[in-house]
């Protein structure tokens, strides 16, 4: 059975400081993951991908996540965060024939 | 512009009355879907359909009925809306049918049921 599981629902961070969003994922095959981000009111929009191309993938606004296989880890940092970046984040993971699964969310807040 | 439209984006109404949210995207996807969004729920897939006249049940069909006439079109229909169907509803379409395809989405539609 695949499941994708967000480790923190709220995250806060003081705006300038590095950003990290957890999210483990359980899989039998090599997944496809995904990080969304969802700003107020708007809908959802893609951050970044990996499809098993490479382990460290960059997204946009600055985001990058690292597929850690040993780890069924594919966690979202940013290295220094910016109001614009409060919102919801989710992780999603599929394959070529499965369903695709979505994290329950993660809130990150920026502090002035 | 590629999009995925939603109408409408908001919506009150009450217990038993018939609605509609209608789903339209113009890039040609075959593959479109409906989510429920709730607070600590993520999202939940309600349908889904992988191309013209075939459709699917997701996760959390019950109450709900689609129909998938068109390529582009993608309606959700409460035949008798209930309280426990007020939540925010995406539909959101890619190219065809794959765990590992980017999904784009629409803005929403926020349904509260009285």
């Amino acid at each position: 059975a695949q499941s994708v599981t967000q480790l923190d629902s709220h995250v806060s961070v003081s705006e300038g400081t590095p950003v990290l969003l957890r999210c483990n994922y359980s899989s039998s095959y090599s997944p496809s993951l995904f990080w969304y981000v969802q700003h107020p009111n708007k809908g959802l929009q893609l951050l970044l991908k990996y499809t098993s191309a490479a382990t460290l993938v960059k997204g946009i606004n600055g985001f990058e996540a690292e597929f850690k296989k040993s780890e069924t880890s594919f966690h979202l940092t940013k290295p220094s965060a910016h109001m614009s970046d409060a919102a919801e984040y989710f992780c999603v993971g599929g394959s070529s024939a499965s369903k695709i699964i979505f994290g329950s969310g993660t809130r990150l807040s920026i502090r002035p | 512009e590629a999009q995925v439209t939603q109408n409408p984006r908001y919506l009150i109404t009450v217990t038993g009355k018939k609605l509609t949210v209608t789903c339209s995207q113009n890039m040609n996807h075959e593959y479109m879907s409906w989510y429920r969004q709730d607070p600590g729920l993520g999202l939940r897939q309600i349908y889904y359909s992988m191309n013209v006249e075939v459709t699917d049940k997701g996760d959390v069909p019950e109450g709900y009925k689609v129909s998938r006439k068109e390529k582009r079109n993608f309606p959700l229909i409460l035949e008798s809306p209930s309280p426990n169907q007020t939540s925010l509803y995406f539909c959101a379409s890619s190219d065809r049918y794959s765990g590992r395809n980017e999904q784009f989405f629409g803005p929403g539609t926020r349904l509260t049921v009285l």
